[in-house]
């Protein structure tokens, strides 16, 4: 069965600075998805990020980069130039290709963005 | 732009009762979800649906069951409902190849 870690229950930042949240992962699969999904207070999930395992290049959205390290199956997510709006719970989480459409989430990370 | 609808934001039943939780998507996606979320464990899949009619458990079916009559609407029901179900139901919907949408959540107490 996937598996999906995350080891730091809460993280802060300053405003402005860079911060890295870590994802590890379990799978005897060699291609699937993996994502970053961002939870405000207002409780709606939003993607983040998406990246394919079978694409080397590492995915990036604006602000939002991660560090995709198939081998040793890490998903690290880096926010750049942090924002109050950054605050929030963010979960990775996996998905096969094929087959069943279920995603395995993480524990989550809360991060707080210190003015 | 895609729209999920959890039918309540907050919901308080009492011990035995049996709870419906609606949620209706707009964008006639085959793929419907219901997630449990709680503190420290994340988002846990109850039951998923991918046609009408059709359903398959997540990893915490027990306590819950589905219905889904229509393809924009995919209901979780808790037939009895004890504290421990006390927790935010989450409902996501998809199309094939596209990741998941969410709604903004169902936090449910059970008395």
């Amino acid at each position: 069965a996937q598996t999906v870690t995350q080891s730091q229950p809460e993280m802060s930042v300053q405003e402005a600075e860079t911060v890295t949240l870590s994802c590890t992962y379990d799978t005897s699969e060699s291609d699937y998805y993996l994502f970053w999904y961002k939870q405000p207070p207002s409780r709606q999930m939003i993607l983040v990020i998406r990246q394919e395992a079978y694409k080397q290049q590492n995915a990036t959205e604006n602000r939002f980069s991660v560090n995709f390290q198939k081998a040793a199956k890490s998903f690290s997510l880096k926010i750049s130039d942090s924002q109050l709006g950054d605050a929030a719970m963010y979960f990775c989480a996996y998905r096969r290709i094929f087959g069943n459409e279920k995603l395995t989430f993480g524990t989550g990370t809360r991060l707080t963005i210190i003015p | 732009d895609v729209k999920v609808t959890q039918s309540s934001r907050y919901l308080v039943k009492r011990t035995g009762e049996k709870v419906f939780l609606e949620c209706v998507q707009d964008m006639d996606h085959e793929n419907m979800f219901w997630y449990r979320q709680d503190p420290g464990l994340g988002l846990r899949l109850i039951y998923f649906s991918y046609d009408v009619k059709m359903k398959e458990k997540g990893d915490i079916p027990e306590g819950y069951s589905v219905s889904r009559e229509k393809k924009e609407r995919f209901s979780l029901i808790l037939e009895s409902a004890s504290t421990n179900q006390t927790s935010m139901y989450l409902c996501a919907s998809r199309i094939q190849g596209q990741p998941q949408h969410f709604g903004d959540g169902t936090r449910l107490s059970i008395l």
